[in-house]
């Protein structure tokens, strides 16, 4: 089956400084990778998606992610984080091409923004 | 557009009793899914329905279950509830399986 391991279920930056969120995939087939992003008290946002088209994926609010084959991971990074990036990342992976049904998750990274 | 609604948003229920959750999708979406999400377990896969029909279920007891109605909305269903069952159970909705899901707040369900 399919999975993802998210390294670090806490991971704390200073404002300004590199967000590096890291996720490892383990899949028998080429997979379809996302990240989530969830605020509290909040649902699940869908902040990018891997579907083989590109290695280098670019989402939203800054945040990008590179598919890297050789090492089976999907690092989620942002060059500057900025307070408002203080929230729980979830990595997923899927065997369809885009975030459809079963999307099975990772443990989730809770990434902490401090001045 | 409106999101993904979900009612309620808080339960408490005792152990034994039964839950139903609902779900109502983003106007148009016609696939929903279910995912429970506690501390231990993470994120994990109840079941998808599209058109009123289950295409995907996950790996989970069959006190969970759910239906989906015609004009798309979702319930889900636990029944002789367990401690264990206490968690947040998000929503989600999109156009047809296999398209990208928006996720509602959750039902935060505590079972003592």
């Amino acid at each position: 089956a399919q999975s993802v391991t998210q390294l670090g279920s806490h991971v704390s930056v200073s404002e300004g400084a590199l967000v590096l969120l890291r996720c490892n995939y383990s899949s028998s087939v080429p997979p379809y990778l996302f990240w989530y992003v969830q605020y509290p008290n909040q649902g699940l946002q869908l902040l990018l998606k891997y579907t083989s088209a590109a290695t280098l994926v670019k989402g939203i609010n800054g945040f990008e992610a590179e598919f890297k084959k050789s090492e089976t991971s999907f690092h989620l990074t942002k060059p500057s984080a900025h307070m408002s990036d203080a929230a729980e990342y979830f990595c997923a992976v899927s065997d369809q091409p885009y975030s459809g049904y079963a999307l099975n998750f990772g443990k989730g990274t809770s990434l902490l923004v401090t001045p | 557009k409106a999101g993904v609604t979900q009612t309620p948003r808080y339960l408490i229920k005792t152990r034994g009793q039964q839950v139903t959750l609902s779900c109502s999708p983003i106007s148009g979406h016609r696939s929903v899914s279910w995912y429970q999400q506690t501390p231990g377990q993470g994120l994990q896969f109840l079941f998808e329905y599209f058109s009123e029909t289950q295409r995907n279920k996950g790996n989970f007891p069959g006190r969970f279950s759910g239906r989906q109605f015609s004009n798309s909305r979702s319930e889900m269903n636990v029944s002789t509830l367990e401690l264990g069952d206490s968690a947040l159970y998000l929503c989600a909705s999109s156009l047809a399986s296999g398209n990208e899901q928006f996720f509602g707040p959750g039902t935060r369900l505590t079972v003592l």
